[in-house]
């Protein structure tokens, strides 16, 4: 069964803090994505990776970075979180873009206070 | 940029009741597909249309993709408890790694 795993379902961080938030996929997937999800915004993409090493900015990347050192993992760095970083953090890979579906894990539910 | 579409943001409906989504990206997609995410869940994925004008069905739902494959529709006929969700579309555009999704569309089925 494939499997998306994400380091925390829950996080509650201080403004300020440095945040890393993990993923991990077991399918060999080549591409790997990080979103945010806000109520009446849908899914917007953070970051996305298509190789170990490489990474593109998605739609909304400021106040983020991420790093894929190896294949089946991809991190999400908060470097200084902030109250409007407060969000549903949802990971997913993907073999190809252009023929396969998306495998989500199942979110981390992220808290700055 | 790219932008994905949906509406309505928000849908009410009877028990037994149709239900429809429409999606539309402002680029044209290589192939679209739909995803359920239920309350306190994550998007699971429903289907992929390939093909301009394709439509697929599964049991209830029907899946279109428009001609100008800038567009896609999801209907759901006599829905059940069970759809509840927000419905997303998303796709890649021609080229490039990237993908879109888009803003949802949040079904309540009032029993």
């Amino acid at each position: 069964d494939v499997k998306v795993t994400q380091s925390s379902r829950y996080l509650v961080k201080r403004t300020g803090e440095k945040v890393f938030l993990e993923c991990v996929q077991d399918m060999d997937h080549e591409n790997m994505f990080w979103y945010r999800q806000d109520p009446g915004l849908g899914l917007r993409l953070i970051y996305f990776s298509y190789d170990v090493k490489m990474k593109e900015k998605g739609d909304i990347p400021e106040g983020y970075s991420v790093s894929r050192e190896k294949k089946e993992r991809f991190s999400l760095i908060l470097e200084s979180a902030s109250t409007n970083q407060t969000s549903m953090y949802l990971c997913a890979s993907i073999d190809s873009p252009f023929a396969h579906e998306q495998y989500f894990g199942p979110g981390t539910r992220l808290t700055v206070t | 940029g790219q932008q994905v579409m949906q509406i309505p943001q928000y849908q009410h409906v009877q028990e037994g009741e149709d239900f429809t989504t429409y999606c539309n990206s402002s680029t044209t997609l290589s192939n679209i597909q739909w995803y359920k995410q239920r309350p306190g869940g994550h998007p699971v994925f429903l289907i992929q249309l390939v093909k301009s004008g394709e439509v697929k069905k599964q049991k209830r739902l029907t899946f279109q993709f428009g001609e100008a494959k800038k567009n896609s529709s999801l209907h759901i006929t006599a829905t059940q408890t069970t759809d509840v969700g927000t419905y997303f579309c998303a796709g890649p555009p021609n080229t490039g790694n990237q993908f879109y999704f888009g803003t949802g569309t949040s079904l309540t089925v009032i029993p």
